[in-house]
C-alpha cells in the first residue's frame, strides 16, 4: 500500500530564506506531484515530475525527484510572503487516484 | 478558464438532511474522477472513484450507503452525502482523470457544513 509522508508538517521561516520540504514514498510510484493549497481554496497545481532524476522549477520554488530513495524534494529560495500557503506532495502508483501527503504549512515572516 | 467545475462552493444544511454535490470536466471527457475529504488543517483522504457508466469504488472505511457517488456522463459525477451529520461537516473536493499537460486538475471545493 502507497503511503506518502511530508516533513516538516509547519514552518515558519523570514523572507529571504531558504529552506526544503521533504515527500517520502513506500512504494514505487511513477508519478509525484506538488500542489499548493491558500486557505478555504482548492489545490492549484505545481509540479509534476516523472523520472529519477527530475528537477523543475517555476520561480522560487524548485521541486525534484529521486525514484531510488523514494523521495521528493520542494525547495524553497529567497522566501516571500505571498508563498504562505499549505504545500501538498502526491503520489500515484499506476492510476490517477492520488495518495497525498499530510502537508506542510509554511508561513513566511518579514 | 476552469478545466474542472464543482458546484456549490458552500452549503450548510440540517442535520439528517441530504446534499448533493457536482463535479463538471468543461473541456473533456472524464472517464474517471475522484472524490476528496479533507478536515480542517488536515491533508486529503481519498474517499472513491467514480467511474462513468459503473458502481463507483470506494476506499477502506468510506461507507458507500451515505456517500453516494453517480457518474451518468462522461462530464458529470456527484456526490450526495445521504441523513448528513455534524461530523460530515469537511471540505470535499473532486478531480477529473486527464493527462492534460501530465496534470490532474481539482474542483474548486465544496464546504459542507452541518447544523
Amino acid at each position: 500500500e502507497l503511503k506518502v509522508e511530508q516533513n516538516p508538517l509547519f514552518l515558519s521561516m523570514q523572507e529571504g530564506k531558504n529552506y526544503t520540504i521533504y515527500c517520502n514514498y513506500s512504494t514505487t510510484s511513477d508519478r509525484l506531484y506538488w500542489y499548493r493549497q491558500d486557505p478555504g481554496k482548492s489545490l492549484e497545481s505545481l509540479f509534476v515530475l516523472l523520472s529519477n532524476g527530475a528537477v523543475k522549477q517555476e520561480g522560487r520554488l524548485m521541486a525534484s525527484l529521486d525514484t531510488k530513495a523514494r523521495l521528493s524534494t520542494l525547495h524553497i529560495t529567497a522566501a516571500v510572503h505571498d508563498l504562505s500557503a499549505t504545500y501538498f506532495c502526491a503520489a500515484t502508483a499506476n492510476t490517477d487516484k492520488l495518495i497525498f501527503g499530510t502537508g506542510t504549512r509554511l508561513q513566511v515572516f518579514p | 478558464g476552469a478545466v474542472v467545475s464543482q458546484h456549490p462552493s458552500w452549503v450548510i444544511c440540517k442535520s439528517g438532511t441530504s446534499v448533493k454535490i457536482e463535479c463538471r470536466s468543461l473541456d473533456f471527457q472524464a472517464t474517471t474522477m475522484f472524490w476528496y475529504r479533507q478536515f480542517p488543517k488536515q491533508s486529503l483522504m481519498l474517499m472513491a472513484t467514480s467511474n462513468e457508466g459503473s458502481k463507483a469504488t470506494y476506499e477502506q472505511g468510506v461507507e458507500k450507503d451515505k456517500f453516494l457517488i453517480n457518474h451518468a456522463s462522461l462530464t458529470l459525477s456527484t456526490l450526495t452525502v445521504t441523513s448528513a451529520h455534524p461530523e460530515d461537516s469537511s471540505f470535499y473536493i473532486c478531480s477529473a482523470s486527464t493527462f492534460r499537460d501530465e496534470k490532474l486538475f481539482f474542483g474548486s471545493g465544496t464546504q459542507l457544513s452541518v447544523l
